[in-house]
């Protein structure tokens, strides 16, 4: 059974940093891209980041480009979300996502996290 | 950027009933690129139909999807209580984006 825990939420004041991890399990993890998705308070989903299994392919949305690094270390089978210059609207639960069913290397978001939730307030 | 605009924004019916979810792209987007995902309250997005109209494995016949160009649709039969949801659309195509949602009602 696939299995995605988050973890490194918390409350942060505007222009700090955190970061995020997912612990993934029961799946062989550097078979998969992997990516972040969140999810604001009472708001629809938005992509923040994703990486390729082999860490050559990654790509940020334009709202956290220059600002947040994905990264991975297959050895841990874990993801990480490096999050910097943190703004208000990046409060939101943070879902790390693992990717299935592809059609020409492209696929949608099969297995999701329980997420983990980023509060950005002074 | 792959903008997805779903419609109606909430959609209210009986068990036993039909609905039609409908999800326009900004520019065309390939059948194999669109996905629906369901999300329930206090629950995670559960993937639903990929590639336009194929469900993994697990999720019932009651659900499909069509449609091509920039006209997407998800249908679902024989409304049950625990359909109720939100349902997203979203194409992987061009990196990732979402529809803003459609909630969907079972009174």
């Amino acid at each position: 059974e696939v299995q995605l825990v988050e973890s490194g939420g918390g409350v942060v004041r505007p222009g700090g940093s955190l970061r995020l991890s997912c612990a993934a399990s029961g799946f062989r993890f550097d078979d998969y891209a992997m990516h972040w998705v969140r999810q604001a308070p009472g708001k629809g989903l938005e992509w923040v980041a994703g990486i390729g299994w082999s860490r050559i392919a990654i790509g940020y949305a334009d709202s956290v480009e220059g600002r947040f690094t994905i990264s991975r270390d297959n050895g841990k089978n874990s993801l990480y979300l490096e999050m910097n210059s943190l703004r208000t609207e990046d409060t939101a639960l943070y879902f790390c996502v693992k990717d299935e069913y592809c059609s020409a290397n492209k696929c949608p978001f099969d297995s999701w996290g329980q997420g983990t939730q980023v509060t950005v307030s002074s | 950027e792959v903008l997805l605009t779903q419609s109606p924004g909430t959609l209210s019916l009986s068990p036993g009933e039909s609905a039609t979810l409908s999800c326009e792209a900004s520019q065309s987007v390939s059948t194999l690129h669109l996905a629906w995902y369901q999300q329930k309250p206090g629950q995670v997005p559960r993937l639903l139909i990929f590639g336009t109209s194929r469900r993994p494995t697990g999720i019932p016949d009651r659900f499909s999807g069509s449609g091509s160009g920039t006209d997407f649709t998800l249908s679902i039969d024989r409304l049950e209580p625990e359909d109720s949801a939100v349902y997203f659309c979203q194409q992987y195509g061009s990196w990732y984006t979402f529809g803003q949602g459609t909630k969907l009602e079972i009174k």
